[in-house]
């Protein structure tokens, strides 16, 4: 399977603990973006990534979000201190550099997510 | 502040009818759209897109259209069928492949 991966694919975890969460995209692709989705809504934007640089980040990570993509291939995401708040689907996507995709098309691919639980 | 609507968060059609699934943007600086297809427990899927210079694009079963004057895109399904039946999230991005907005989504039940 070729696709992109997320691992792990749910996470329960007591309200105040750690979480990390890893996307591994496909692999010639160099854009590579992370989302959050709860219940009724579509996906909110979190950050991107262009090869290992973090080029843009949403208001709505907090200083308790960290992304990174050391080598410009998997990512990790890190919440630390964990609230309720937090339990949703997160997101990860790729997408590959201009001029390997359909003209006008800048899709995404998207992994299966990871479901955060905080209780 | 919603910058991109799906109005509708349900729509039932039958087999073999047009599916019409509409979405509205209030961002005139969006200048590609995007429908995405979600099945439960798993991500969404890319189905079709559009360019802002473009107001029609089309892909065998599905054709969007956009009405850049009225803020308004539409997808259409024809013929739909059962395996159609899933969440339909539009999506639009002002800066090529970096920020995209996505709307709430809208439930498509195909009926055999």
């Amino acid at each position: 399977d070729t696709g992109v991966s997320q691992d792990p694919r749910h996470k329960i975890t007591k309200r105040g603990q750690n979480v990390t969460f890893r996307c591994d995209p496909i692999s010639e692709h160099n854009r590579l973006y992370w989302y959050r989705q709860t219940l009724g809504q579509g996906p909110e934007f979190l950050t991107y990534f262009q090869n290992e640089a973090q080029l843009e980040k949403s208001r709505l990570l907090s200083d308790r979000f960290s992304a990174e993509r050391p080598k410009g291939s998997f990512s990790t995401l890190e919440i630390q201190r964990t609230e309720q708040g937090d339990s949703a689907m997160y997101l990860c996507a790729s997408s590959p550099p201009p001029g390997r995709k359909r003209a006008g098309a800048p899709e995404q691919y998207f992994g299966p997510g990871t479901r955060l639980t905080v209780t | 502040d919603q910058q991109v609507k799906q109005n509708s968060p349900s729509l039932s059609v039958q087999e073999g009818r047009i599916s019409i699934l509409n979405c509205d943007y209030t961002n005139s600086m969006f200048d590609y759209f995007l429908w995405y297809k979600k099945y439960p427990a798993e991500g969404p899927t890319f189905l079709i897109s559009i360019s802002s210079i473009k107001d029609k694009n089309e892909d065998g079963r599905f054709t969007v259209f956009l009405n850049k004057s009225a803020k308004h895109l539409s997808l259409h399904i024809v013929p739909s069928q059962p395996g159609d039946s899933a969440v339909y999230f539009c999506a639009a991005t002002a800066r090529y492949g970096q920020n995209f907005v996505f709307g709430p989504g809208t439930r498509l039940s195909v009926l055999p």
